[in-house]
């Protein structure tokens, strides 16, 4: 089962509005990353939150954490009709597995 | 441009046949994680490696496996293959096991038919 669930499924919005994107996990995390990932290629890393963090920026984006909640967030903020992709979340686990688990990710659609 | 190369980047193949997935970590990483991603069952981890030792397994069907070399590049091989495992399949890289951002290649689309 997937760790990390991703909400909304899907979203669509007007070029230069923001775009928020949550993603819920179930278990205790060492960090939390978001990936983009453009129709059929590969993924792109966005930023790394550790479980010490609550709020970091990189740019456009501004990722928070919430481990008392076990939940983040995505914002992208004036969105353009470039950011349309699909947003994933995945989690690292605090013990023993060694690996990020996915959510099934946030369709973005950006409208010019 | 991750860093992660994956060849081929697209294979067809028929039921039954083998297959190896070729791929080629960033520079100074030492973990290669292999993913596989179906339209139903969106991004599945399938197996992950440090510096050539197996560390974590995921869903993985024992018609699979994987290793990976002294050289640091890492070999998943599919044999007896069946439509369902049509699929793209990502390799990722990272610095270490854990606690570190991992880089994804541009993957390997698979068509078995």
């Amino acid at each position: 089962s997937q760790q990390g669930e991703e909400d909304p499924q899907a979203l669509s919005i007007q070029e230069g509005e923001n775009a928020t994107m949550n993603c819920s996990y179930k278990t205790s995390i060492n960090n939390l990353q978001w990936y983009r990932q453009n129709s059929g290629r590969g993924l792109v890393h966005l930023i790394l939150i550790r479980s010490n963090e609550r709020e970091k920026h990189s740019g456009r984006l501004r990722v928070t954490l919430d481990t008392s909640k076990k939940s983040s967030s995505l914002l992208i903020t004036a969105s353009r009709a470039a950011d349309t992709a699909s947003y994933f979340c995945a989690t690292d686990g605090i013990q023993g597995a060694q690996k990020l688990v996915f959510g099934q990710g946030t369709r973005l659609t950006i409208n010019p | 441009d991750s860093g992660v190369t994956q060849t081929p980047k697209h294979l067809i193949t028929a039921t039954g046949q083998r297959v190896t997935l070729r791929c080629s970590p960033r520079s100074g990483d030492l973990s290669v994680y292999w993913y596989q991603q179906s339209l139903d069952q969106g991004l599945q981890f399938l197996i992950q490696y440090y510096n050539g030792e197996e560390r974590a397994k995921g869903n993985i069907l024992e018609r699979f496996s994987a290793q990976q070399f002294p050289d640091l590049h890492s070999e998943l091989n599919l044999s007896s293959l069946e439509l369902g495992d049509s699929a793209l399949y990502f390799c990722a890289s990272s610095v270490t096991p854990r606690d570190a951002e991992a880089f994804f290649g541009q993957g390997t689309r698979l068509t078995v038919v």
